[in-house]
């Protein structure tokens, strides 16, 4: 069946570096990917999508790239801050999505 | 604007017992609907999907169920709890790309 392999699974930057999360997905079809952002005990935030006719977009210290002929695609966090710190998702799909199993960032003061 | 709404927000049952958990949409119509689960810890899985009244795909075989009744209403339901279905679940609606979740429901089966 489907599948997103997300990596890593906990992340640790210091403030003001630069955090990278990759996912892989197996579907071809799959022509949506976007990120989510959970805070403890909290729904999922959608914090930037990309579709399969685009290879980047960025949205002021976030950044996703996607590459379709691998079947990869990333997440680009510059300039850390303490409340970038939660879980990012990703996921893929059509009209429904598979997701990644997290990766929880940790952004250190 | 349209807004989406779950309830409840928390729930313990005992193992055997029956479950409802309520999801509406508002503002908008014929929404693609879903209900996730997530473990304590873990990702979203994904376990029903409706593309429109009375149509619904299940993703996982467990001893959920859900329906939908009206259109911008989902019901996730289960007849008899076991410990394994505690989590965290998610409604969600989506309109053509993405999806906005509901606030979740998070149930401990005791």
């Amino acid at each position: 069946g489907e599948n997103v392999e997300q990596h890593p699974s906990t992340l640790s930057v210091q403030e003001g570096d630069s955090a990278v999360i990759k996912c892989t997905y197996s579907d071809s079809a799959s022509n949506y990917f976007p990120w989510y952002k959970q805070e403890l005990g909290k729904r999922p935030q959608l914090i930037i999508d990309i579709r399969s006719n685009v290879g980047e977009k960025k949205d002021q210290r976030i950044a996703v790239t996607l590459n379709k002929t691998a079947k990869h695609f990333s997440l680009h966090i510059t300039e850390t801050q303490p409340e970038d710190s939660a879980v990012y998702f990703c996921a893929a799909g059509t009209y429904k999505y598979i997701f990644g199993t997290g990766t929880r960032l940790k952004v250190l003061a | 604007s349209q807004t989406i709404h779950q309830w409840p927000a928390t729930l313990v049952q005992p193992v055997g017992s029956p479950l409802s958990l309520e999801c509406t949409v508002e503002g908008t119509s014929n929404p693609n609907l879903y209900w996730y689960r997530q473990a304590a810890g873990r990702g979203l899985q994904l376990l029903f999907y409706s593309v429109g009244i009375g149509q619904i795909s299940s993703e996982v075989p467990q001893n959920l169920s859900a329906s939908r009744p009206q259109d911008r209403q989902f019901i996730l339901s289960s007849k008899k709890l076991l410990l394994s279905d505690s989590g965290f679940y998610l409604c969600a609606w989506s309109p053509v790309y993405g999806y906005t979740f509901g606030s979740g429901t998070r149930l401990t089966v005791v």
